[in-house]
Order: C-alpha cells, then structure tokens, then sequence
C-alpha cells in the first residue's frame, strides 16, 4: 500500500462505547496528525505528533486520547463521545515539520448517537 | 493569532475556463508558508500547491497557480482551463514552519459541462 490509510473509513457507536481509530502511513514521513472536520467548521488539528513525541494538543478533550506507537503508525483512541464528536476524522502525515506539505488519508467519518 | 479567511463558500465555472479561488490572511509573523488543498467527495485532502512568504515568484504547478500578493496578504488559487473532475472542496492553509498549520472554511467549486 501506498500513501495514508485510515481504517475504518465508517464508524457508529454510542456515547458509552470506546473504539479506536487508526492511521498508517507508507511514506517514511516523521510528523503524523490528527484533524477534526466537522460540517461547515474549518478543518480543526487536535494533536500532532513528531518522530513519535506529541508535539502539539490543541486543546482537545479527553475523551479523546491519541498514541502514537512509531512513526508510522497513528491512533485515536475514544471514549464516552458526545454526537458533537461526530465528524470527519481526518490523518496526515509530513517530512518533517516546517513548509512541507501534508499527505492526507481518506478519513473516518464517525457518528455518535 | 493567524487568521486564514475564504470568502466565497461556493463558486461556479464553465468547463474550459479559468477560476479564482480567494484567501486572505492575517498575521505578523515574518516567515510562513501557504497552501491549497483539494478534497473531493471522497474526502481525502490532496496538496496542489505552496508559496513561502520569501518567494519572490508566485508558484505554479501544472493548471494551478498562486497569486501572491504579500502586502495584501492575499494567496488566491487560479485554476486554469477548468475540468469536471475539478469540482470539489478547495481549502487555503496557513503555516508558521511549526507544526501548526490552519485552515481557512474552503469553497465550494462547481464546474459546468
């Protein structure tokens, strides 16, 4: 495989669930991200990790716990969602930090009910 | 704070022609980075295009260009000879050279046939 994937693309799950996301990158990038969308709200980043050190929490809540376990490989992990957590949930991965640019993966569309 | 501004939530253009995508921002830092980005139905964001702050001419990349008005701070995408499969999401993003990269709302692009 090639480029960003994100599995699963779908996910529905009540506001006492825990489940997690995850991203993989093919690219030998050292920097991977984690980005709210939600509809018509730009494009959120919550967490950035690089050579696998969180380098940036933007303020996010709790409920949502990333980890970053190489560089390659990236989760988000949830827990006791409210339906506002339901959005895209979008992975990008760079060469590094700076002025380069930002592979995305498909995303997971999640939905909290 | 920087501040990344799209005006037009959505645009229409005819096949064959050209379209400008506006974005505006504000900031007081010296250096930084600017991008657009594509994100189709599917979701996934695709890079186009970037312009650092010290660059001297505006950046192409095949149908897509950037015009780079720094002392507006102004970095408007124009897409030229339009195609169907241009129709999409397109979001203009801004970068201090950390990690931190921030995203304007996005347009809307609509090409006719």
């Amino acid at each position: 495989e090639t480029g960003v994937t994100q599995t699963p693309r779908h996910l529905v799950m009540g506001m006492t669930n825990k489940k997690s996301l995850k991203c993989e990158q093919h690219l030998g990038h050292n920097a991977m991200y984690w980005y709210k969308q939600s509809a018509k709200k730009p494009l959120e980043l919550m967490f950035v990790y690089s050579l696998e050190e969180r380098v940036e929490n933007n303020s996010v809540p709790s409920r949502f716990s990333p980890e970053c376990p190489n560089s390659s490989h990236l989760f988000l992990h949830l827990h006791t969602l409210q339906p506002e957590d339901s959005a895209l949930y979008l992975c990008a991965s760079s060469q590094d930090s700076g002025d380069y640019e930002q592979y995305f993966g498909p995303g997971t569309r999640l939905t909290v009910t | 704070a920087q501040k990344i501004t799209q005006t037009q939530p959505g645009m229409f253009v005819q096949e064959k022609e050209a379209v400008t995508l506006d974005c505006t921002y504000d900031t007081s830092d010296q250096s930084y980075g600017l991008f657009w980005y594509k994100q189709p139905s599917s979701g996934e964001m695709i890079f186009l295009i970037y312009q650092g702050s010290y660059d001297e001419q505006n950046a192409t990349e095949g149908r897509y260009s950037l015009n780079f008005q720094k002392a507006r701070k102004s970095a408007n995408l124009v897409i030229s000879a339009s195609q169907l499969g241009d129709s999409a999401m397109y979001f203009c993003a801004y970068d201090t050279g950390g990690f931190k990269t921030i995203f304007g709302a996005g347009t809307r692009l609509f090409v006719k046939a």
